[in-house]
């Protein structure tokens, strides 16, 4: 099984820009991929922001856009609020199933 | 409202069998995927599974990590998806969410499952 890997964790200073990855063990990320990107904060359920590559919901904030950058996916965060402190977990398709990666506790400070 | 509402989690022993449910209101739920993920306490979360809508052949697919012991199903009747799972074991402890609408669009708030004796 393929394995999903981000960092564990990024701060970001209110008002600033972050950029999270999420890469995978079997190689370059693609669209094929059709990453997703969710957003999940202490005693919630995730909520999905992101999918297939860059495509959000209607409850996105504009602040975030999905990418792919450098062989990876990539989730970035602007003028980041204090409100986006959480964890920010992707998810890649492989053949029929999905691989989450670990997670990355993003806070803000 | 969209909504996904999971049940029919709880305490079971070891070696023990359990059926959650999750029940879909407010959107068309026969037509989409209905995917099931878990996360441990304090853990990231793990896709466990999924299945797919009746122009899919309701085709499913499991994560190595249940695989030959979990059965997913529905009944669009009830707009319902049900996930068995068996063998349980002590890493099986988490909380089980149901997924759905789509894209990910719709997620229940959980139920949550312990394996103990």
């Amino acid at each position: 099984q393929a394995v999903v890997t981000q960092e564990p964790s990024l701060n970001v200073s209110p008002g600033g820009t972050v950029t999270l990855t999420c890469g995978s063990s079997t190689g370059v990320v693609t669209s094929g991929h059709y990453p997703y990107w969710l957003q999940q904060k202490p005693g919630q359920a995730p909520r999905t922001l992101i999918y297939n590559t860059d495509d959000k919901h209607s409850w996105t904030p504009a602040r975030f856009s999905g990418s792919l950058l450098g062989g990876q996916a990539a989730l970035t965060l602007s003028a980041a609020q204090a409100e986006d402190e959480a964890d920010y977990y992707c998810s890649l398709y492989y053949d029929g199933s999905r691989v989450f990666g670990g997670g990355t506790k993003v806070t803000v400070l | 409202e969209e909504q996904l509402v999971e049940s029919g989690g709880g305490l079971v022993q070891p070696g023990g069998s359990l059926k959650l449910s999750c029940a879909g209101s407010g959107f068309t739920f026969s037509a989409h995927t209905v995917t099931w993920v878990r996360q441990a306490s304090g853990k990231g979360l793990e896709w466990v599974g999924r299945i797919r809508n009746k122009d899919n052949k309701y085709a499913t697919a499991y994560s190595a990590s249940v695989k030959g012991r979990v059965t997913m199903s529905r009944d669009d009747s009830t707009n319902t998806a049900y996930l068995q799972l068996s063998g349980l074991r002590s890493d099986d402890t988490a909380v089980y969410y149901c997924t759905g609408g789509g894209y990910f669009d719709v997620w229940g708030r959980g139920t949550t499952v312990t394996v103990s004796s």
